[in-house]
């Protein structure tokens, strides 16, 4: 089946620097999600991308889907406390019934 | 903006107990889901369920564990005789009819502690 892996696992900043967090698939996909959980929260979703090349934006927070539908990446601009979290790219099934298949994710902790 | 709804946040139960997790999903979605997160793991699927009935469920889901959609607006998770490695955070997901791949909306979950 299909398999996506996360990097890194764990990412600290300082607030106001840059992250990025990559998801990488061993075959192609028919789209990616990008999720957020809070410290404490559930997941929350962030985006869809479904076309090769893909690149949207949601105020400081820029994914893109790679040419080749098999990686995907979520970067945050000038990253405020707010951020914190962890951020995951969940493996849908493949089947009809759209389970997602949730890894580590990246860790993503601001220091003020 | 419709969200998932759960109840309860919070449930303290003792080893052997029977205990029933409520979701009510988002009211056009037909589509759901359970997913549960031990404390600094990783969220993991338990169940999905269309059309009245179970369509996928994991290793997790065995027969201590049953699903059941009661009415039009009700999902619960039901753990007939509940152990200690039970204890997790239990999230409801619901998702749109047209599209299962698509967004999966997740409730705030249930906490739930086995004793």
């Amino acid at each position: 089946g299909q398999q996506v892996m996360q990097i890194p696992q764990y990412q600290h900043v300082q607030e106001g620097e840059d992250f990025t967090t990559y998801c990488n698939s061993s075959t192609t996909l028919s789209n990616i999600q990008w999720y957020k959980q809070r410290p404490g929260g559930h997941p929350v979703f962030l985006i869809q991308l479904v076309k090769s090349g893909e690149v949207k934006k949601q105020k400081r927070l820029t994914f893109q889907f790679g040419e080749a539908k098999k990686n995907s990446s979520l970067h945050i601009t000038a990253t405020q406390t707010t951020d914190v979290g962890t951020y995951f790219c969940p493996n849908a099934g493949g089947t009809s019934y759209g389970k997602l298949t949730f890894g580590q994710g990246t860790i993503l902790t601001v220091h003020p | 903006e419709p969200e998932v709804t759960q109840t309860p946040s919070h449930q303290v139960t003792q080893m052997g107990q029977e205990v029933i997790l409520r979701c009510v999903p988002i009211s056009n979605h037909l589509y759901f889901y359970w997913y549960r997160q031990i404390l600094g793991q990783k969220v993991e699927f338990l169940v999905s369920f269309y059309n009245n009935e179970i369509s996928e469920k994991s290793e997790i889901f065995d027969d201590q564990f049953s699903v059941e959609r009661p009415d039009g607006s009700n999902f619960t998770l039901k753990i007939r005789s509940t152990k200690l490695e039970d204890s997790a955070m239990y999230f409801c997901a619901s998702s749109d009819y047209r599209l299962a791949s698509e967004t999966q909306y997740f409730g705030p979950g249930t906490r739930l502690l086995v004793l």
